[in-house]
């Protein structure tokens, strides 16, 4: 199956730097890759994702990176903001899978001001 | 529109008594599943149901636990007897169709389960 491995695991930055998180997949059919943010106690939610037909997605202060070939892809967040603060994580959809999400085990991220 | 809805949001228990967990998913999503998350093992998908059939229960851990929905807007998972091992938050999310890749999973608030 699907294997998803996410680093760091923690992530420390000043305000106003940029962050990268970087994921890599197993499964080279794997085809939807999203990013969920879940500040301490709430639901994750989806920030952006990127489909395999698709070599860059950006929104405003994030953008995601995929490259097919080397099986990984990455978040960047720039201008970093004390709200940026929560823990990230990486999924990606199987190429044989409707629905099957395989989620990195993610990725604390702390904006100090 | 309320979003996935859980209840409760927090429960503890004792080993050996029955736990239910309780999800409303977003009303006109066809598909909903249900999520276990902890620092071990990340968030793992444990069953998921399409227009209110169990499709696909392979992540479901062991008999102990069981999951059902009676109709469109109401699902549960059951945990009997539970366990220590079993403490963990648990997510349910909804989409409007089963197709990932084109509709997203959005996630309720969760439920933290403390088994003592």
């Amino acid at each position: 199956g699907e294997n998803v491995e996410q680093h760091p695991s923690t992530l420390s930055v000043q305000e106003g730097d940029s962050a990268v998180i970087k994921c890599t997949y197993s499964d080279s059919a794997s085809n939807y890759f999203p990013w969920y943010k879940q500040e301490l106690g709430k639901r994750p939610q989806l920030i952006i994702d990127i489909r395999s037909n698709v070599g860059e997605k950006k929104d405003q202060r994030i953008a995601v990176t995929l490259n097919k070939t080397a099986k990984h892809f990455s978040l960047h967040i720039t201008e970093t903001q004390p709200e940026d603060s929560a823990v990230y994580f990486c999924a990606a959809l199987p190429g044989g899978s409707n629905y099957k999400l395989t989620f990195g085990k993610g990725t604390l991220l702390t904006v100090n001001p | 529109d309320a979003g996935v809805i859980q209840s409760p949001r927090h429960e503890v228990t004792e080993m050996g008594q029955e736990v239910t967990l309780r999800c409303k998913p977003i009303s006109g999503h066809n598909s909903l599943f249900w999520y276990r998350q902890t620092m071990m093992r990340g968030l793992e998908l444990l069953i998921y149901f399409n227009n209110n059939v169990p499709i696909d229960d392979s992540g479901m851990p062991e008999d102990r636990f069981s999951a059902k929905m009676p109709n469109a807007s109401f699902s549960t998972l059951k945990i009997q007897p539970s366990e220590p091992r079993d403490s963990a938050v648990y997510f349910c999310a909804s989409s409007r169709t089963v197709r990932t890749y084109t509709d997203t999973q959005y996630f309720g608030p969760g439920t933290r389960l403390t088994v003592l």
